[in-house]
């Protein structure tokens, strides 16, 4: 059961802007964490916020996170080629099982140099 | 990727065939995880362990088995009731400890089925 929708599906954007991706989901939560994928690899993770935390830096990366409004955003600052890539939310659920992420259905972001 | 191998990366078969899809990993995690992933979409959990010698059905199980014999090791099979088995799927780990945490991939394998 997918319950983290993203957008927008695809950002195409100039080396040097800002890229923000949003995600919304359905239930409560215990953390929510950002994962990069680039084409035909595994995931990396970036960054995890927990529930009761409302902004996170790692580097050039903003992660904001409006628990009454179950959504979050994914700010990329001065973005760069090697930024391309896919980008994925995915919630740990507040009375969490196993561990089990519940991911959305992704970002594409393309950085034009 | 680094520390959990799968392979191959790319894997063939014919329709009806089972097929074993291998996850390693020298993590020492406790958690492993198998997710199966279909163009420009996200993951959808097939199989979960927390511990060896146990594992628990995720969103999307039917059509496919597992086992955790090893704390290394989380072999995925396809088998032939799995409806569309063409997909990348991916194996994740976990430690022990804090609930919902970060998962550690691997590079994946392609599998193809004709």
């Amino acid at each position: 059961s997918q319950q983290g929708e993203e957008d927008p599906q695809a950002l195409s954007i100039q080396e040097g802007e800002n890229a923000t991706m949003n995600c919304s989901y359905k239930t409560s939560i215990n953390n929510l964490q950002w994962y990069r994928q680039n084409s035909g690899r595994g995931l990396v993770h970036l960054i995890l916020i927990r529930s009761n935390e409302r902004e996170k830096h790692s580097g050039r990366l903003r992660v904001t996170l409006d628990t009454s409004k179950k959504s979050s955003s994914l700010l990329i600052t001065a973005s760069r080629a090697a930024d391309t890539a896919s980008y994925f939310c995915a919630t740990a659920a507040l009375y969490n099982q196993g561990g089990k992420l519940i991911f959305g259905q992704g970002t594409e972001l393309s950085v034009k140099p | 990727d680094g520390g959990i191998t799968q392979s191959p990366k790319y894997l063939f078969r014919k329709e009806g065939q089972n097929v074993t899809l291998s996850c390693e990993q020298n993590l020492n995690h406790d958690a492993m995880y198998w997710y199966r992933q279909d163009p420009g979409q996200g993951l959808r959990l097939i199989y979960y362990s927390q511990i060896v010698n146990d594992f628990q059905k995720g969103d999307i199980a039917e059509g496919y088995s597992v086992s955790r014999e090893k704390k290394e090791s989380f072999p995925l099979t396809v088998t032939s009731a799995q409806k569309n088995p063409t997909a990348f799927y991916l194996c994740a780990t976990r430690t022990s400890g804090l609930s919902g945490g970060e998962q550690y991939f691997g590079p994946g394998t392609r599998l193809t089925v004709t």
